[in-house]
């Protein structure tokens, strides 16, 4: 079975440039999550999602950063404008969530987005 | 709030040597979830377990060993003759039991073994 898949596996950009970072969950898992992994501050949560909708937007940074997921098997990060503290190596994560049958807590991690911002 | 802390930021043994990773964690809830996840060098973090709180039993997997006291909010991991391929860096992490699936994590150790 695939795993979770992100895109870009790297994205050098320059500041104030829009950044669209991009997810495909495990199929039939119901809970999405977007981390952030820096040396300063390590794994933060930025958000959550369970079946499409955000249940936990609180780790967001700001105004300029954005999720969304149209679909189950879909989700976006997007930085706009991207700044040089947004370098950092972005994970996509899924899981089966409550719902989903017996609860493990068990998240899934693509391989990353490293980004860096100039 | 939920906190994990692993103190050791760093460490180095040489193959076949035994070595602990502590993790000690805060939680206000009586029920919750601990978990440790490895990152090899590759990048991705893959899961290795979970503990519910309500279970204190010692667990052991192959070299993997993890010894939980909630008496003393530890949750530590313990890899017998260590190899190279257990170089990677490793974090605990905590979750609630009360419907919100965010996992709170250490800022990991990184362990390295040397051949």
């Amino acid at each position: 079975d695939a795993g979770v898949i992100q895109s870009p596996r790297h994205e050098v950009t320059e500041m104030g440039q829009e950044v669209t970072l991009r997810c495909k969950p495990i199929s039939g898992h119901n809970s999405l999550f977007w981390y952030r992994q820096t040396m300063m501050r390590g794994l933060e949560l930025l958000i959550y999602f369970n079946n499409n909708v955000p249940i936990d937007d609180s780790g967001m940074p700001e105004d300029r950063f954005s999720a969304k997921m149209p679909n189950a098997s879909f989700s976006t990060l997007k930085i706009q404008p991207s700044e040089p503290r947004d370098s950092a190596v972005y994970f996509c994560a899924s899981s089966r969530g409550r719902a989903g049958g017996p609860y493990t807590g068990e998240l899934f991690f693509g391989e990353g987005s490293r980004l860096t911002v100039l | 709030a939920q906190k994990v802390t692993q103190a050791q930021t760093e460490i180095s043994v040489v193959e076949k040597e035994d070595v602990t990773l502590d993790c000690v964690y805060e939680t206000r809830d009586t029920t919750y979830y601990l978990f440790w996840y490895k990152q090899p060098p590759s990048g991705e973090l893959v899961f290795l377990i979970r503990r519910n709180s309500f279970d204190e039993q010692n667990e052991i997997s192959g070299r993997y060993s993890w010894n939980f006291q909630k008496s003393t909010s530890s949750f530590n991991f313990t890899i017998t003759a260590s190899q190279v391929v257990d170089s990677a860096v490793y974090f605990c992490a905590l979750s609630s039991n009360f419907g919100n699936e965010k996992l709170t994590f250490g800022t990991g150790t990184r362990l390295t073994i040397i051949p």
